[in-house]
């Protein structure tokens, strides 16, 4: 099946500081990727979509200046939290599309980061 | 307004037990997938479910969607620990003039299986 790794798997990193947050499709090309965001319990929110050459579509009430996103390759989209703060602090997740899917949208996703901002 | 409502959201039943997971909303969908998440990672696809009235099973996991395609359920037979994990609906929304679908999910069914 399609995988999809994220790296790093957790970070923690100090008040003011930006993160970067990598998101490979290992066996197939994304054209397209997702990041979501979620808080302990709850459900995945979408933040952002990710298209290969082009700008991110972000959410409404997404900051697209604070989580900057390139998607370079067909393999690769990248998410930059920029000047962290403790708020910042939660489990970032990407999912990537294959770009030879059906009808049926099916997305994988990776394991997921924990960041921590202290 | 949710989109999906997912229903109920805790769930904490003993080894053995059966359970149901149900997930609606006033909308047709083309197309609603079913995903478990455990603690510490990402969601893993278990079904999707695409024909009015269409039942599929995985093992202990049957998963119907409504002959209306405006609803699914997830039913768990003789539930084990193994179960344990966040259960979370989804269906694809296009925005407007793109090809590509993002996924929008229910608030997600937090179950707890006790040995």
């Amino acid at each position: 099946g399609a995988v999809v790794s994220q790296h790093p798997s957790r970070v923690i990193c100090k008040s003011g500081t930006s993160v970067k947050i990598e998101c490979r499709s290992l066996d197939f090309q994304a054209t397209t990727m997702f990041w979501y965001r979620q808080f302990p319990k709850k459900s995945l929110m979408l933040m952002a979509t990710s298209n290969e050459g082009s700008k991110a579509t972000y959410e409404q009430g997404v900051e697209k200046d604070k989580f900057l996103i390139n998607h370079a390759s067909l393999t690769l989209s990248t998410l930059t939290v920029t000047s962290a703060h403790p708020e910042d602090s939660s489990f970032y997740i990407c999912s990537a599309r294959d770009f030879g899917a059906g009808v049926y949208n099916e997305q994988f996703f990776g394991p997921g980061t924990r960041l921590t901002v202290l | 307004t949710q989109l999906l409502e997912q229903s109920p959201q805790f769930l904490s039943i003993q080894e053995g037990e059966n359970l149901t997971v149900y997930c609606n909303s006033s909308s047709v969908f083309s197309s609603l997938q079913w995903y478990r998440q455990e603690p510490g990672e990402g969601p893993v696809l278990l079904v999707t479910v695409v024909t009015g009235g269409e039942v599929k099973k995985l093992k202990r996991l049957t998963f119907q969607f409504g002959d209306a395609r405006k609803d699914s359920s997830l039913h768990i037979t003789a539930a084990q620990p193994g179960d344990t994990g966040l259960y979370l609906c989804a269906i694809t929304t296009h925005a407007g003039g793109t090809s590509y679908g993002k996924l929008t999910f229910g608030q997600g069914t937090i179950l707890t299986v006790h040995p």
